[in-house]
C-alpha cells in the first residue's frame, strides 16, 4: 500500500496568516500516461460532510475560495491557506488515488492561535 | 443538490452482523461509482470498499475482505455495506462518498455523506 505521511500533525496560524501542510508518498503518484498526480486534499468540520478542497494535486474545486491552493508531485505536495480565516480551522486530509486501494494521510489539525 | 445519508448504524457485539445504507439524491446514482470510507475515533480515514457502475467491479480492503459485502440498487439509488463477523475494530464512522471517474480509473471524491457510526462492543 502507498503510505502517505502528512506533517505537521497539527498547527495554529494568526488570522491572515498562511498555514502550510505537507503531505508525502512512500511512492510516486505521478502516471506517466497523463502526467497527473493522483492526489487530492479535503477539509473535515465536526458535524460536516468531508469537503473535496484541491484534485490532481493542484485543481481547486469549484467553490473552494482561492485562498486554498495545492502544489507538488511526485511523492511530496503541499496545501497552503494564503490568508487563514476563522471558518479553517479543521482538520486536512490528503488523499492518493494512484492505486485502486486507496490511502489518505492521517490528517493536520489547523487551529486558529 | 447532491445529498448522501447514510443509515443503519449502532452498537452490536463482537461478532455480530449490521446492514449500512446510503441513500443518494441530487445526481443520477446509476452514473457514479461509490465508495466505503471509514474513521475510527480519534483516527484518521481508511478506505474500505468501492463498487463500480452496474456492480461490475466491487474490491474490499485487506482489512474487511471476506467480511464486508459492498451493494448497490439502482433502482432505489442506494449503497449498501453488509457487514458480518464485526470486530471491536471495526469501530468507526462510515462514510459514502461518491467517486469520480477520468483517464479511465477510479479518482478522488467530490461528495461525502455525513457518517454513521459503528461501534462493537460487548
Amino acid at each position: 500500500d502507498i503510505v502517505m505521511t502528512q506533517s505537521p500533525d497539527s498547527l495554529a496560524v494568526s488570522l491572515g496568516e498562511r498555514a502550510t501542510i505537507n503531505c508525502n508518498s512512500s511512492q510516486s503518484v505521478l502516471y506517466s500516461s497523463t502526467n497527473k498526480n493522483y492526489l487530492s486534499w479535503y477539509q473535515q468540520k465536526p458535524g460536516q460532510p468531508l469537503k473535496l478542497l484541491i484534485y490532481w494535486a493542484s485543481t481547486r474545486e469549484s467553490g473552494v475560495p482561492d485562498r486554498f491552493s495545492g502544489s507538488g508531485s511526485g511523492t511530496d505536495f503541499t496545501l497552503t491557506i494564503s490568508s487563514l480565516q476563522a471558518e479553517d480551522a479543521a482538520v486536512y486530509f490528503c488523499h492518493q488515488y494512484y492505486s485502486n486501494l486507496w490511502t489518505f494521510g492521517q490528517g493536520t489539525r489547523v487551529e486558529i492561535k | 443538490q447532491v445529498q448522501l445519508v447514510e443509515s443503519g448504524g449502532g452498537l452490536v457485539k463482537p461478532g455480530g452482523s449490521l446492514r449500512l445504507s446510503c441513500a443518494a439524491s441530487g445526481f443520477t446514482f446509476s452514473d457514479y461509482y461509490m465508495s466505503w470510507i471509514r474513521q475510527a475515533p480519534g483516527k484518521g480515514l481508511e478506505w474500505v470498499s468501492y463498487i463500480s457502475k452496474s456492480a461490475n467491479t466491487i474490491q474490499y480492503a485487506d482489512s474487511v475482505k471476506g467480511r464486508f459485502i459492498i451493494s448497490r440498487d439502482d433502482a432505489k439509488n442506494s449503497l449498501y455495506l453488509q457487514m458480518n463477523s464485526l470486530r471491536a475494530e471495526d469501530t468507526a464512522v462510515y462514510y459514502c462518498a461518491r467517486e469520480t471517474y477520468r483517464y479511465g480509473s477510479r479518482n478522488y471524491c467530490d461528495h461525502w455523506g455525513q457518517g454513521t457510526l459503528v461501534t462493537v462492543s460487548s
